[in-house]
């Protein structure tokens, strides 16, 4: 399967815990983008990431959240001292440029208990 | 600040029959437009991408851009119970990051 892959599918943490997510693009796809989706809400952008680059980052809170794309390996989003307001669905997508099709992973489930 | 909009429903067909979704954009130089569909639970699904004006088809589905309206639409032929979804309508523009309607939530009636 050459789709977007996301690990770990779910992720209980407690207050206070580090969360850290993991996106590998679809094969051929070097940009990623990250949203967050609350329980019957939209799609919220957060970052978008070239290999190496941060491109656009205006949607991640100032604090707590950061977000890689190395150069080998999966992208990370990383959310420190998670709090309750942070569980959430946490999707990646991935394509090929800015304007292309993006095509989503399955998502992380995020609970803070 | 870009803005999607579309009618958050539910829009209720019987089977059969031809669902709209419609969805309007606020930025005049928006390029590239796309539907997903969403299934309760799960990640959004890329159906269609548009990028001129006209109609676009992809087997029952149908997707229509207006440029000049600020309008695109998305027609699914012969609706069945299991298009039953939230679609979601998405629009980019230059190098910002797309960005994405609330979605309209499709019942199809057995």
């Amino acid at each position: 399967n050459a789709g977007v892959m996301q690990n770990p599918r779910h992720l209980v943490r407690r207050r206070g815990q580090e969360a850290r997510l993991r996106c590998s693009p679809m094969k051929g796809h070097s940009h990623v983008y990250w949203y967050r989706q609350l329980p019957e809400e939209g799609l919220k952008f957060m970052v978008y990431l070239q290999k190496e680059n941060i491109i656009d980052e205006s949607g991640m809170p100032k604090e707590r959240f950061s977000a890689e794309f190395p150069k080998e390996g999966p992208s990370i989003l990383r959310i420190q001292q998670v709090v309750r307001g942070d569980s959430a669905a946490y999707f990646c997508a991935s394509s090929t440029g800015p304007g292309y099709e993006q095509y989503f992973g399955p998502g992380t489930r995020l609970t803070v208990t | 600040q870009k803005e999607v909009e579309q009618n958050s429903g539910p829009l209720s067909v019987p089977e059969g029959a031809i669902a709209s979704l419609n969805c309007t954009y606020s930025d005049r130089g928006s390029q590239s437009f796309f539907w997903y569909r969403q299934y309760s639970g799960k990640s959004p699904e890329l159906i269609m991408s548009i990028y001129s004006n006209g109609d676009k088809e992809d087997g029952r589905f149908t997707a229509q851009l207006n440029k000049a309206s600020q309008y695109v639409s998305l027609l699914i032929r012969d609706s069945q119970p299991s298009d039953s979804a939230t679609y979601l309508c998405a629009v980019h523009s230059g190098n910002t990051p797309l960005v994405f309607g609330k979605g309209t939530r499709l019942s199809v009636i057995a």
